[in-house]
């Protein structure tokens, strides 16, 4: 498609639920990222893909937090026992190539774990 | 920890001002530095991906300049206008792997 989907667009979760958030990225995009946005305007990088492959982790609280992109499938993330920080609006974005080519971003999903 | 800074945090302006914000970054392995315009509730979206010492680009009333020996871009707006009312987000590509560090936006508001 031309546009990331993002799906859902809200989740509600009480604490220690698991929730799993899906992402499918623009057709022919290869690098796919998680980003996290807790408090206002800041976007807190998690993980990036290649393909199905992990091309950067350092972002990800691996206790809880897992991730994968599966060829044809929607790229999900999962958190298993939700805490209450982490309600946050949880953004994808797909792009050709990293770093020189814009993002295009998903509209987000809008987590909250009360 | 990467530190992206920008500023303002906010800026009210009267319709048909004009106006600029500033990103600031790290001037040592820069690949990018990116802008995004973001409205609330919905996708952020790509103003401009600058990667040359130097690099002027403009898109309509929007223009962007960039510094990569001081670590500072500055994006600017010609004649404010309502609808240009969004958080600006300035993003980082740099350092030993891909990913964008963003910093925590502007925000502007336009009055008419």
């Amino acid at each position: 498609g031309e546009e990331v989907a993002q799906t859902p667009k809200h989740l509600v979760r009480g604490e220690g639920q698991k929730a799993k958030l899906y992402c499918a990225p623009i057709k022919g995009h290869s690098y796919v990222f998680w980003y996290q946005q807790v408090l206002k305007n800041e976007f807190k990088f998690l993980i990036s893909f290649q393909n199905e492959n992990v091309f950067d982790e350092t972002g990800m609280p691996k206790e809880r937090f897992s991730a994968k992109c599966l060829p044809n499938s929607p790229c999900s993330l999962e958190i298993q026992a939700t805490k209450l920080e982490d309600s946050a609006v949880y953004f994808c974005a797909s792009s050709p190539r990293p770093t020189n080519e814009k993002l295009f971003f998903g509209s987000g999903t809008q987590l909250s774990v009360l | 920890i990467l530190n992206v800074e920008q500023s303002p945090q906010s800026l009210h302006v009267q319709e048909g001002d004009s106006t600029n914000f500033t990103c600031s970054f790290p001037s040592s392995n820069f690949y990018a530095l990116h802008w995004y315009r973001w409205e609330t509730a919905k996708s952020p979206e790509a103003l401009f991906v600058m990667t040359l010492n130097g690099d002027e680009k403009k898109k309509g009333r929007i223009s962007a300049t960039l510094n990569t020996k001081e670590g500072y871009s500055y994006l600017y707006i010609k004649g404010s206008q309502p609808e240009d009312s969004a958080t600006y987000l300035c993003a980082f590509g740099g350092g030993s792997n891909y990913k964008l560090t963003f910093g925590k936006g502007t925000l502007l508001t336009v009055n008419p």
